[in-house]
C-alpha cells in the first residue's frame, strides 16, 4: 500500500514570497489533515478535510494561508506572503475516517523562510 | 483551551533498562490517547494508544496507562534497545472529530 505522499520535501523562499506544498493521501482516505510542525515542538493541527469539505480551520492564518482538497483527493497548502515565523515542517497526514484510528503521516515538507 | 503536557522533554536510559514518559491533559472530555514516535528527519508513527474505557494497553515491550481522574497517561517501555532512541509525542483528543491537541514531545536516548 503506498503511503502518504507529499511534495516538495525542501523548500527555501525569502519572507513575502509564496510556496505551494501538495499532498496525495492514502487511496480511500477520506480525511485529511496538514499539520505544522516547528523545530522541537509537537505537530500542530491547520486544517482538516472530510472529503472536499472542510472540517476545521480554526488555527489557520488565514490571512496568508489557504489550503483546497478539490474532488476529495488532492489537497494543497498554500503560503502567501510567508514570513520568518513560517520556517516549519508541514506534514500530511490522513485517515480512513474522523473516528479513533491512526494518522498516517507523509514525509513532511520543510520550509525555511529567509 | 485545551492543552496536553508532556514530560521530561529529554530521558537518556541504559539500554536494557525501562523509560517512562508523562502526560496530563486539561479537557476531561478526551477519549482517546495515541502516542506517536517519530524518529530523526522521518515521520511520525503511531506505536500504540488507548481509549478512555480502558485503563491500561500492553503490546510487546510498549505500555500505555490512563488515569482518568487525574488525567494523565503515561508512556512505559521496557527492555529498550537502541532502536528506541527517537522522540516520543502523547497526543489527545478534543471534539467530536477527535482531533488531536499533541504534547511537546520527549527525546528518548538510549546508552550503549
Amino acid at each position: 500500500e503506498a503511503g502518504v505522499a507529499q511534495s516538495p520535501r525542501y523548500k527555501i523562499i525569502e519572507k513575502r514570497q509564496s510556496v505551494a506544498f501538495w499532498c496525495n493521501p492514502i487511496s480511500g482516505h477520506a480525511t485529511l489533515y496538514w499539520y505544522q510542525q516547528i523545530l522541537g515542538q509537537g505537530p500542530k493541527l491547520l486544517i482538516q478535510f472530510q472529503n472536499n469539505g472542510v472540517v476545521d480551520d480554526s488555527q489557520l492564518p488565514k490571512d496568508r494561508f489557504s489550503a483546497e482538497r478539490l474532488k476529495g483527493v488532492d489537497s494543497t497548502l498554500k503560503i502567501q506572503p510567508a514570513k520568518l515565523e513560517d520556517s516549519a515542517v508541514y506534514l500530511c497526514a490522513s485517515s480512513l475516517s474522523p473516528t479513533p484510528g491512526e494518522l498516517f503521516f507523509g514525509e513532511g515538507s520543510r520550509l525555511t523562510v529567509l | 483551551g485545551e492543552n496536553v503536557e508532556q514530560h521530561p522533554s529529554t530521558l537518556s536510559v541504559q539500554e536494557g533498562d525501562s523509560a517512562v514518559i508523562k502526560c496530563t491533559y486539561s479537557d476531561s472530555a478526551s477519549n482517546y490517547f495515541p502516542w506517536y514516535k517519530q524518529e530523526l528527519g522521518k515521520r511520525p508513527q503511531l506505536i500504540i494508544d488507548i481509549r478512555s474505557n480502558v485503563g491500561e494497553k500492553k503490546d510487546q515491550r510498549i505500555a500505555v496507562t490512563l488515569n482518568k481522574t487525574a488525567k494523565h497517561f503515561s508512556l512505559h517501555i521496557t527492555e529498550t534497545q537502541p532502536e528506541d532512541s527517537a522522540v516520543y509525542f502523547c497526543a489527545a483528543s478534543i471534539n467530536s472529530n477527535y482531533q488531536l491537541i499533541w504534547g511537546a514531545g520527549t527525546k528518548l536516548i538510549i546508552k550503549p
